[in-house]
């Protein structure tokens, strides 16, 4: 089984819907992440969560929401999905452990979004 | 705020010669630099780090990176590059005071390996 975790893989979505993407780790890792993926981009940082009851906005949190609910688990939320929201969506864990920013991020395997 | 630079839109080199991937970056103070790899419907795999001392940081799958501090770059080679390496490649970088694991990536490079 994967580390990193995401559900669904491929999402196809209209406007106006709420879509809710999940990530679970097996790491064990206190430090989760989503980041969106748009071609000639690359990865952009949404929301960061440093411990369950810690969460913080990242460079392009407009539009989303995100819940920690429980070390492992960590969702985004689109509450009202629009089309330039589509995009490749990764979920990332790091420890927190020594030199935490020299941490290395695992990546799950992505949740591909597109709204029509 | 960080950034980075990758200013090749993709990158094509035939099998058996030497692969670079440039990189430069802009950070407050020193800098943890990252690279990683995503191949086809896969999640970023890290490749290597530098975090301090010798310039050269060797890392998976043949691959190394020299981080230049006066040029503000960490440009990614692989001497002799195989088919298998064509992917999406990644720079980062996060400030070594204040970063908290906050990444700053550049846009990807594609490399094409030619048989």
């Amino acid at each position: 089984d994967a580390d990193v975790t995401q559900t669904p893989r491929n999402r196809i979505t209209k406007t106006g819907k709420r879509i809710m993407l999940e990530c679970s780790q097996t790491k064990g890792h206190d430090r989760m992440y989503w980041y969106r993926q748009d071609p000639g981009l690359g990865l952009r940082l949404i929301y960061y969560s440093f411990d369950v009851k810690d969460i913080n906005k990242g460079e392009i949190s407009d539009g989303y929401s995100v819940s920690r609910q429980a070390q492992a688990k960590f969702s985004l939320s689109l509450e009202s999905a629009i089309p330039n929201q589509t995009a490749l969506y990764f979920c990332a864990t790091s420890d927190r452990k020594g030199s935490s920013g020299a941490n290395v991020l695992t990546f799950g395997a992505g949740s591909r979004l597109t709204v029509l | 705020a960080q950034s980075v630079a990758q200013p090749e839109d993709q990158v094509n080199v035939a099998e058996g010669n030497p692969l670079t991937v440039k990189c430069t970056y802009s950070v407050s103070g020193n800098p943890y630099l990252f690279w990683y790899v995503q191949y086809p419907n896969r999640g970023l795999q890290f490749l290597l780090k530098y975090i301090t001392g010798d310039n050269l940081v060797k890392g998976s799958y043949g691959f190394e990176a020299e981080f230049n501090k006066s040029q503000t770059s960490f440009h990614l080679k692989k001497p002799s590059a195989l088919v298998s390496d064509s992917a999406l490649y990644f720079c980062a970088v996060t400030p070594q005071r204040g970063g908290n694991n906050r990444l700053a990536f550049g846009k990807g490079n594609q490399v094409v390996v030619i048989p």
